[in-house]
């Protein structure tokens, strides 16, 4: 079957560093992708790598290894707003996004 | 604002009501989606369109009924729920289905099911 597997909750400091992994084990690989989703509200687009290497957009930065079957979404300089949910998806060979159950993110002051 | 709207956004029924949940998108996309998020539960996607035709259908029980009038509107007809059918859907669009096309979600509804 296929399983996406992500910590259920970190929590990390106000101004630290955090890295979220997340494995995957699909049917195919058509991309990785990241997004937030703060509490009541809808998921947000962060990041999609579909090769091998770290891409980095301002404070987010998102890693993939395909040998590895595995990606880390890498947080800096945290802050208050960055607590939410962070959803790791694959795009499998049918182009489906398989979902992981998201990691709950709390930054304490 | 991503785009997508929803309405409406919290809904209490019984088991025999009948209701329905909207969805609109004002991006131009031809793909849109439903989704159920249960807590502590990954993502479930429940149906797929793809320029106003469902593609998708992920074995969802027929008490929830897709209607899709065209590739801007997408509607969710429920029926004769259950209680484990409380959660929040999620409405989501992308350019088109079958790519590698960020989607992009609406504020959800917050379904109860008493």
């Amino acid at each position: 079957g296929q399983n996406i597997d992500q910590p259920t909750e970190m929590t990390a400091t106000e101004g630290a560093i955090v890295q979220i992994n997340c494995t995957y084990q699909t049917s195919g690989f058509n991309g990785l992708f990241w997004y937030q989703q703060h509490a009541g509200e809808a998921p947000t687009f962060l990041s999609y790598n579909v090769l091998d290497g770290l891409e980095e957009k301002g404070r987010f930065s998102s890693f993939l290894s395909r040998s590895k079957g595995y990606s880390y979404l890498l947080l800096k300089e945290l802050q208050m707003k960055d607590s939410a949910s962070y959803l790791c998806a694959v795009m499998d060979s049918n182009y489906q996004l398989i979902w992981g159950a998201g990691t709950k993110l709390i930054i304490k002051p | 604002e991503t785009g997508v709207t929803q309405t409406p956004r919290h809904l209490v029924m019984g088991m025999t009501n009948k209701k329905s949940l909207k969805c609109e998108q004002h991006l131009g996309h031809n793909a849109m989606y439903w989704y159920k998020q249960s807590a502590k539960k990954p993502l479930e996607l429940m149906f797929v369109y793809n320029f106003k035709e469902q593609t998708e259908n992920n074995s969802v029980p027929s008490r929830f009924s897709p209607e899709c009038p065209n590739s801007s509107h997408l509607f969710l007809h429920l029926h004769t729920l259950q209680p484990e059918d409380s959660a929040l859907y999620l409405c989501a669009s992308s350019q088109e289905s079958g790519g590698a096309n960020e989607q992009f979600f609406g504020p959800g509804t917050r379904l109860t099911v008493l």
